[in-house]
């Protein structure tokens, strides 16, 4: 089945530690979202790709990297200066073959610190 | 974008139709209305989206006023599966600039046995 696959589910960081979250998807989708989910609130934008080798910076980039070599790969990397990283993590994709189409999502990954 | 105002929270007995308004009443000609739902701990999963025209797929009915400043997702016959936050986003379509859905709070729909 397509879809968007997320790794892993749980993810502990220590401090001062980088650790990186997976997002893979086999829908052939050219653009790729990173979102953060804090508890009871709505979702905010992180990066975002609309082609291979090429981002953006969403509305709280700082503390965050992302590279995107392949299209069906964007990886995040949660680094040391993400000084409150502990939140769930949502990455999403979406065609840009016609205009509004729905992004997906995957599952998540729920990032704590130890 | 243009904001959206949905109710906190709504109840519905299993088997009935579930009916979540939504208002965006500062929408202009070209944002698309869409609709997703979240259960605890998962993703966003898309539900729905239109523009101006009534639009049904398998999973809910979306009905958007004539003047656009409201929508209303139908379920029609709700099952305890279908608890969950359910949210009304509104995105101008940017000719491919399709990035940042901008999710509020949303309404909590609980599905009653």
């Amino acid at each position: 089945d397509g879809g968007i696959t997320q790794s892993p589910k749980y993810l502990f960081r220590k401090e001062g530690q980088n650790v990186t979250l997976s997002c893979e998807q086999n829908l052939n989708h050219d653009a790729m979202y990173w979102y953060r989910q804090d508890p009871g609130q709505g979702l905010r934008l992180i990066y975002y790709s609309q082609i291979v080798n090429d981002f953006q910076k969403g509305d709280i980039a700082e503390g965050y990297s992302v590279s995107r070599e392949k299209k069906e790969s964007f990886p995040l990397t949660v680094t040391s200066a993400q000084k409150n990283p502990t939140a769930f993590y949502l990455c999403a994709s979406s065609s840009y073959d016609r205009p509004n189409q729905p992004q997906h999502f995957g599952d998540g990954t729920r990032l704590s610190i130890l | 974008d243009a904001k959206t105002t949905q109710p906190t929270s709504m109840d519905c007995a299993e088997g009935r139709a579930a009916n979540l308004p939504c208002n965006h009443s500062t929408i202009s000609g070209n944002e698309y209305v869409y609709w997703y739902r979240q259960i605890h701990s998962q993703g966003p999963q898309y539900i729905i989206h239109g523009l101006k025209n009534n639009e049904t797929n398998e999973m809910a009915s979306l009905i958007i006023t004539e003047d656009r400043k409201s929508s209303t997702l139908i379920l029609p016959h709700a099952t305890l599966r279908d608890t969950a936050v359910y949210y009304c986003i509104v995105r101008v379509d940017s000719g491919g600039s399709n990035y940042k859905l901008t999710f509020g709070k949303g309404t909590l729909l609980t599905v009653n046995p």
